[in-house]
């Protein structure tokens, strides 16, 4: 079965603090993820691909297949950080995006 | 450039009220998606169109319809609302998917009362 799971549903940390939001994957083949973002009663907002190997804001993405992992990270988070962060992935017909239940990030100082 | 525009942003339904939910996008995206998100739950999946002229259900299409009226515009209806339907629904539309994800509205927040 297809399915993504964000096991912590609030991680809070100190600005400055590095933050890392877990996001681990159950699909057969190769998975195509992404990590999306959502502040205070805004729409969702595509943060990172996993197939661009970019890095947004600070936040990069590494795909672990060994540990069906895409942990999102940051050195140094800051308090606009704060936010909910979903990760997805898309599923094995192509059609649509799984995403994970989230996890709340609350960045203070 | 709008990109996914969904209205209304906030509704009142009282128990058996039926409405739309519209979503319209101006990206020439073939494929358009509702999400309702729920505490706890994340973002699972209604219905979806992959293209012009096609609709399938998704996670929790119970006491949803759909129509996919012309490449631009995706409504999603509620024929009997139910207060379990409260939750805030999101529109998302796609091109290639597995490049470029999803492009969500703002979103509707629906409560049944």
């Amino acid at each position: 079965a297809q399915r993504v799971t964000q096991p912590e549903k609030l991680l809070s940390v100190f600005k400055g603090a590095p933050v890392e939001l877990k996001c681990n994957y159950s699909y057969s083949g190769s998975p195509e993820l992404f990590w999306y973002v959502q502040y205070s009663r805004q729409r969702l907002q595509l943060l990172l691909r996993h197939i661009s190997r970019e890095s947004i804001k600070g936040f990069t993405a590494d795909l672990n297949k060994g540990e069906t992992s895409f942990h999102l990270k940051k050195p140094f988070a800051q308090e606009e950080d704060s936010a909910m962060y979903y990760c997805a992935l898309a599923n094995q017909a192509g059609t649509a995006l799984i995403f994970g239940k989230g996890t709340t990030l609350s960045v203070s100082s | 450039n709008a990109g996914v525009t969904q209205t209304p942003k906030f509704q009142v339904l009282k128990t058996g009220q039926s409405m739309t939910l519209q979503c319209a996008q101006d990206m020439n995206h073939n494929s358009m998606y509702w999400y309702r998100q729920d505490p706890g739950m994340g973002l699972r999946l209604i219905y979806y169109s992959a293209s012009e002229g096609t609709t399938d259900k998704g996670e929790v299409p119970n006491g949803y319809n759909v129509s996919r009226l012309n490449k631009r515009e995706f409504s999603l209806r509620l024929e009997s609302a139910a207060p379990s339907q409260t939750s805030v629904y999101f529109c998302a539309s796609s091109e290639v998917l597995s490049l470029y994800g999803y492009t969500f509205g703002s979103g509707t927040r629906l409560t049944v009362v």
